[in-house]
């Protein structure tokens, strides 16, 4: 079964609003989760890393009062994308480690955003 | 520069032949290597895992090899069904405190009846 549950699976809202994105691990506590996105015919781009109790570290290029990221607990991550233009509409998908096994990642199923 | 690249970019298939999918790359230092399943609007799913030391890796008809002297993975399906029509990612990590994951573009596979 899923280890990762990622919340909700598909967004559609107005631009200007903003969008919370949830990743929670389901069966084992993750110090580190990961946050990518994905376009079209496209492979996973990652734009931050989510550090428990800590700031999270950002790719360059990624906009950190963009897309806000909290991870303040060990099993919950959210990802909350302000002010969503149309250009923000993307597959977002977010990673736990488990740090029982070596260097695992367990992928969420994803959250289709769009924006119109 | 830490790349990782695949091919072919896509591939068309009949049910029930095999395939191989081939991945390159340029990370270092190398930690292991991983090949991922992802379904259409889904998130990826992990097939196999190698690191340095090994080189081959199979789970059910999936088989993956390794090759770290050349930096060359292949990942060979076997007796493919319609099922397995998704793109296959391959992922290396870099040996770092960070646990960098270097993504391949993917190889988007179209198994046919």
């Amino acid at each position: 079964g899923a280890v990762v549950s990622q919340h909700p699976s598909w967004v559609i809202c107005k631009s200007g609003t903003s969008v919370k994105i949830e990743c929670r691990s389901l069966d084992f506590q993750a110090t580190t989760m990961f946050w990518y996105r994905q376009f079209p015919k496209q492979s996973l781009m990652l734009m931050a890393t989510s550090n428990e109790g800590s700031k999270a570290t950002y790719e360059q290029g990624v906009e950190k009062d963009k897309f806000l990221i909290n991870h303040a607990s060990l099993t919950l991550s959210t990802l909350t994308v302000t002010s969503a233009h149309p250009e923000d509409s993307s597959f977002y998908i977010c990673s736990a480690r488990d740090p029982q096994l070596s260097q695992p990642q367990h992928f969420g199923d994803g959250t289709r955003l769009s924006i119109l | 520069k830490n790349q990782v690249e695949q091919s072919p970019q896509s591939l068309i298939i009949l049910e029930g032949k095999n395939c191989t999918l081939q991945c390159n790359y340029t990370v270092s230092p190398f930690s292991n290597l991983r090949w991922y399943k992802q379904d259409t609007g889904r998130g990826p799913v992990s097939l196999t895992i190698m690191t340095f030391s090994e080189n081959t890796k199979s789970n059910g008809r999936y088989t993956a090899t390794l090759d770290a002297d050349t930096k060359q993975s292949s990942l060979h399906i076997t007796a493919s069904q319609l099922s397995d029509s998704a793109s296959y990612i391959c992922v290396v990590s870099a040996q770092s405190g960070t646990y960098k994951y270097i993504f391949g573009t993917g190889t988007r596979l179209k198994v046919l009846a």
